[in-house]
């Protein structure tokens, strides 16, 4: 079936420095999005990309499509300590929405 | 705009009894979805309903896990009987439509199987 895989897995970061991660499908998506899920808190979407090669940006968070539309990222550029949490991708094949294995984000003040 | 509303927020209980969660989706929200997210991964779906269709369940333990969305609105999830590896955060969520919608969440449901 299909799988979702994301690394790094963990990432502790001063404030003020940049933060990546990546988003691998086994499968081609039609979409995938994004969220965020705070410590003890739920899934929060934060967006959608569609198209292949699709490059979003929300502040200080880039979102980018891969052309094979197998793979995706998210840029945090000067990471603040409210960016704290989990970031999950989900790709979307066939029929599903299958969440990644997610990427935990410290950010050190 | 109310979110989505679950109940109880936590549950403890003991091995082979039985439990039940709630959710009560955004108004006008046709899809509803049921996730189980273990400690340290992403959701798992089990199941997704379109009204008060069945979707999606081929990851529901059919064995032990049943759900039901009977008048398109709210839906419960029931475990019976819980085995330890069911502890987990339930989340419901819901979407305006079945495909390409952003996903809102519920607070879940923390279970405690002991």
């Amino acid at each position: 079936g299909q799988q979702v895989m994301q690394i790094p897995q963990y990432q502790h970061v001063q404030e003020g420095e940049d933060f990546t991660t990546y988003c691998n499908s086994s499968t081609t998506l039609s979409n995938i999005q994004w969220y965020k899920q705070r410590p003890g808190g739920h899934p929060v979407f934060l967006i959608q990309l569609v198209k292949s090669g699709e490059v979003k940006k929300q502040k200080r968070l880039t979102f980018q499509f891969g052309e094979a539309k197998k793979n995706s990222s998210l840029h945090i550029t000067a990471t603040q300590t409210t960016d704290v949490g989990t970031y999950f991708c989900a790709g979307r094949g066939f029929q599903k929405l299958v969440f990644g294995t997610g990427t935990r984000l410290l950010v050190s003040p | 705009e109310a979110g989505v509303a679950q109940s109880p927020r936590y549950k403890i209980i003991e091995k082979r009894q039985s439990v039940a969660f709630w959710c009560n989706p955004i108004s006008g929200h046709a899809t509803l979805y049921w996730y189980q997210q273990i400690l340290g991964q992403g959701p798992k779906l089990l199941i997704q309903f379109q009204n008060n269709g069945v979707v999606d369940d081929s990851q529901l333990p059919k064995d032990r896990f049943s759900a039901e969305r009977l008048k398109g609105v709210d839906s419960t999830l029931k475990i019976q009987p819980a085995k330890l590896e069911d502890s987990a955060v339930y989340l419901c969520a819901s979407s305006l439509v079945r495909r390409s919608y952003e996903q809102y969440f519920g607070p879940g449901t923390r279970l405690t199987v002991t």
